[in-house]
């Protein structure tokens, strides 16, 4: 059975660095064609996608938010990490991970930042 | 502004079929699959529909999709009262700066 859990801060304060933890279980990372993604949800808006790294370390990102953007992962320990700097308070929403080999195939339940001072 | 383009709403009642369209571009729908996700909230999405017309196990055959040039569409029939959600089209674009993840604004189902 596949799982993913997000962590991180649930409150940052504008100019501030957010740095979200996905970790997951049920599967290899070390699998051909495997990814992990982030996406996220402002407050009644539609989804959006940000990041996909693969079990080879290849990396794709948003192109509006590529500047911003770094994901990485950690095979030994489950983990993908990803962080986004000079966060602002229109970057709140639902942040969630993802399993995909393909499009998302499973979702983690999400964790909701919000940016305000 | 989403990349692929979905009706905000939609409705129906106990036992009617509906259909929630979705339409893209020669470079996302035109070019690659269809993936299709429910949304209930405060809950994870749930793929529904992958590859244009798959259903991953579990999922009742009630729901259907189909894909059609530039545009796909998903099939709920014998509505039911749980089927009441947010659902979300999705697709690979192939972007100029490469391969990126498209998804469209989500239609609210309402039940009646």
């Amino acid at each position: 059975q596949i799982t993913l859990k997000e962590s991180g801060p649930t409150l940052v304060k504008p100019a501030q660095t957010l740095t979200l933890t996905c970790t997951f279980s049920g599967f290899s990372f070390t699998t051909g064609g495997v990814g992990v993604g982030w996406i996220r949800q402002p407050p009644g808006k539609a989804l959006e996608w940000l990041a996909l790294i693969y079990w080879n370390d290849d990396k794709r990102y948003s192109p509006s938010l590529k500047s911003r953007l770094t994901v990485t992962k950690d095979t030994s320990k489950n983990q993908v990490v990803l962080t986004m700097t000079n966060m602002d308070p229109v970057d709140t929403a639902t942040y969630y991970c993802v399993y995909s080999r393909g499009l998302p195939d499973f979702w983690g339940q999400g964790t909701l930042v919000t940016v305000s001072s | 502004q989403s990349v692929l383009t979905q009706p905000p709403s939609a409705s129906g009642t106990p036992g009617q079929r509906v259909t929630i369209s979705c339409s893209g571009s020669s470079s996302n729908i035109g070019s690659n699959y269809v993936y299709w996700y429910q949304h209930l909230p405060g809950t994870a999405p749930k793929l529904l529909i992958s590859r244009n017309n798959q259903r991953p196990s579990g999922v009742p055959d009630r729901f259907s999709g189909s894909k059609s040039g530039t545009s796909a569409s998903l099939a709920i029939s014998g509505l039911r009262s749980e089927d009441e959600a947010d659902y979300y089209c999705a697709a690979w674009d192939d972007n100029l700066s490469g391969p990126i993840w498209v998804f469209g604004g989500g239609t609210k189902l309402t039940v009646l």
